[in-house]
């Protein structure tokens, strides 16, 4: 079946450790997101890709790294430099452009960071 | 800029009632409207979507939404609420024209007792 898989489903680091969040998609989407979730806040968009080898940043860049070397993986690195990482990270994709199609997600990873 | 807004918190409701979950949103041009479900410790899932058309959208699992376009509004409804709905439910609308990607809300509980 086709979907995307974001990995390690649990994640725990010590504070100053920069720490990678894999998502891979077998959907043949162009389209791929970062979203950030906490309690009572929603989700909340840190970087987006519309294309392999190009990526925009979201609302909440600040401390988050990405990369889009192909176009079925869009690894998102939470960098020393993020204040507040502990959260749930969800990982989504899209055919592309406007095409008014809903977003797929995976089932997150939970990263806390003590 | 383009937003979404949950007004409650948590929605209860009890076993075989009517269920409805409030969304309103604020857009420039015409609006491209999502719901999603999610369940504890998952990614989201797709419920519906409003494009153009009939004011009534039907998605899964019984879900249907009503787009208000004078209240601009977007509510969620089920005719009979069942106790394994209960779960967090996203409104969401997308960002711009050509591009996918969505904006949030904050998210509204449901709570379904037996």
């Amino acid at each position: 079946d086709g979907g995307i898989t974001q990995s390690p489903k649990y994640l725990f680091r010590k504070e100053g450790q920069n720490v990678t969040l894999s998502c891979e998609q077998n959907l043949n989407h162009d389209a791929m997101y970062w979203y950030r979730q906490d309690p009572g806040q929603g989700l909340r968009l840190i970087y987006y890709s519309q294309i392999v080898n190009d990526f925009q940043k979201g609302d909440i860049a600040e401390g988050y790294s990405v990369s889009r070397e192909k176009k079925e993986s869009f690894p998102l690195t939470v960098t020393s430099a993020q204040k507040n990482p502990t959260a749930f990270y969800l990982c989504a994709s899209s055919p592309g452009r406007g095409y008014n199609s809903p977003l797929h997600f995976g089932n997150g990873t939970r990263l806390t960071v003590t | 800029a383009q937003s979404v807004a949950q007004p409650e918190d948590q929605v209860n409701v009890a076993e075989g009632n009517p269920l409805t979950v409030k969304c309103t949103y604020s857009v420039s041009g015409n609006p491209y409207l999502f719901w999603y479900v999610q369940y504890p410790n998952r990614g989201l899932q797709f419920l519906l979507k409003y494009i153009t058309g009939d004011n009534l959208v039907k998605g899964s699992y019984g879900f249907e939404a009503e787009f208000n376009k004078s209240q601009t509004s977007f509510h969620l409804k089920k005719p009979s609420a069942l106790v394994s709905d209960s779960a967090l439910y996203f409104c969401a609308v997308r960002a711009s024209y050509n591009t996918d990607k969505l904006i949030f809300g904050t998210g509204t509980r449901l709570q379904v007792f037996p």
